[in-house]
């Protein structure tokens, strides 16, 4: 079965400090990952996706995530978080097996402290 | 191109009674999501449908809870009898045919007094 960890449910780092936020899935085909933000009251908000395409994806508001397959991992980096930067961050995967349904993990709330 | 679109965004009601959730996807997107996230969790898969098809209802409890997508009008996410555990953020999601990619609305926030 497909499955995504998130470790840490919260994580605080410093503004400038840099913002890792881990994800591990388990798939047993090639996945699509992706990685959603949510402030508060809100929607999810793509920030990035992975489609077997390059293992390095950059995505919007100066955030990117590494795939590598033989660590089964996806996580989100940040040089240097800003205040604006708190929310809710959601790793998910997307199995193309006929199957649609999108599996999130549990969400890593960010804190960046002034 | 307007985005999902979500309503109502907050709806209140009283143990027993019916929800009603819509969810309109963006123009062109024929393939709709819903998903139901409780408070400091993420979000669950409850069902995904095509115009006037139900593909995918596996997330879905076996109670209470229907979903449509007709030819004309909105994904109708219904639950009947709410309970107080139904209370939650109801988000809806839509993709084109063909693509991984779900563009999500707003979130309904349903409270079951």
């Amino acid at each position: 079965a497909q499955s995504v960890t998130q470790l840490g449910s919260h994580v605080s780092v410093s503004e400038g400090a840099l913002v890792l936020l881990r994800c591990n899935y388990s798939s047993s085909v090639p996945p699509y990952l992706f990685w959603y933000v949510q402030y508060p009251n809100q929607g999810l908000q793509l920030l990035l996706k992975y489609t077997s395409a390059a293992t390095l994806v950059k995505g919007i508001n100066g955030f990117e995530a590494e795939f590598k397959k033989s660590e089964t991992s996806f996580h989100l980096t940040k040089p240097s978080a800003h205040m604006s930067d708190a929310a809710e961050y959601f790793c998910a995967v997307r199995i193309n097996t006929g199957g649609f349904k999108t599996i999130f993990g549990a969400g890593t709330r960010l804190f960046v402290k002034a | 191109n307007a985005g999902v679109m979500q309503n109502p965004r907050h709806l209140v009601r009283r143990r027993g009674q019916e929800a009603r959730l819509r969810c309109s996807p963006m123009k062109g997107h024929s393939h709709v999501y819903w998903y139901r996230q409780l408070p400091e969790e993420g979000l669950k898969f409850m069902v995904y449908l095509q115009k006037e098809n139900i593909i995918d209802e596996s997330g879905m409890p076996k109670e209470r809870f229907s979903a449509e997508f007709p030819k004309e009008g909105p994904s109708i996410l219904r639950i009947q009898q709410v309970v107080r555990g139904d209370s939650a953020a109801y988000f809806c999601a839509s993709s084109p045919p063909g693509d991984n990619e779900q563009f999500f609305g707003p979130g309904t926030r349903l409270t079951v007094l």
